[in-house]
């Protein structure tokens, strides 16, 4: 397709589990990103790629997060032994290049809930 | 880190009427983009602008980056513009979000 694409659109998992979250990015961008939006709030960063590698994954909150992009385009966001407090919308964007000199697209997100 | 604050944070508007928001950050920045969060949730991106001032039909912006503020203008609204306002900075490797402005437009 031609946007950004993240599946599952919704997901709800048992406090303790584990969930896997997808992104297919627009295809010929490298850069991804990883956002979280609480209620109300503006997107949180979480990782960032440039190609396979994770520039800066500095807004993965704890250990509990990963994310990995092992050939370059779709990403998947990891979450180990999920608590309530994970409850949010994940969102993924890509970008030709970097946000420093391209613009930002996103999905329409994940809607994690934790119960 | 930097901080990216929006005004103003809520805003009511009757269809057809213009308005103005702003973003302030507290430092220097590399570029800035202003995205439209409708209701569905959905984020578009609206205006690249790391500087200087950009149109698109009814939208415009302007970025003053020695300033540090940027502003958003929507003129003749309309019902569809309803939703949330975000400015983002980029710092580097990621973008800070702004808190937003969540704007109504009401017929």
């Amino acid at each position: 397709g031609a946007g950004v694409s993240q599946t599952p659109s919704n997901k709800v998992t048992e406090k303790g589990k584990y969930v896997e979250l997808r992104c297919d990015p627009i295809s010929g961008h490298t850069a991804l990103y990883w956002y979280r939006q609480s209620l109300g709030q503006g997107p949180e960063f979480l990782i960032y790629f440039q190609g396979t590698g994770a520039a800066d994954d500095s807004g993965l909150p704890n250990d509990r997060f990963f994310a990995v992009r092992p050939e370059g385009s779709v990403s998947t966001l990891k979450i180990q032994r999920t608590e309530r407090g994970d409850s949010a919308v994940y969102l993924c964007a890509s970008s030709l290049f970097s946000s420093y000199n391209s613009p930002l697209h996103f999905g329409n997100g994940t809607r994690l809930t934790v119960t | 880190g930097i901080q990216v604050e929006q005004s103003p944070p809520d805003l009511i508007l009757q269809e057809g009427a213009n308005s103005t928001l702003r973003c302030n950050f507290s430092d220097s920045v590399n570029n800035l983009q202003w995205f439209h969060q409708n209701p569905w949730g959905q984020l578009i991106n609206l205006f690249y602008i790391p500087s200087g001032t950009k149109q698109n039909g009814r939208l415009s912006a302007t970025t003053v980056a020695t300033e540090r503020y940027s502003l958003l203008y929507i003129s003749s609204s309309q019902t569809t513009d309803s939703g949330v306002y975000f400015c983002a900075v980029d710092t580097g490797n990621q973008f800070y979000f702004g808190t937003g402005t969540s704007l109504t437009v009401i017929p």
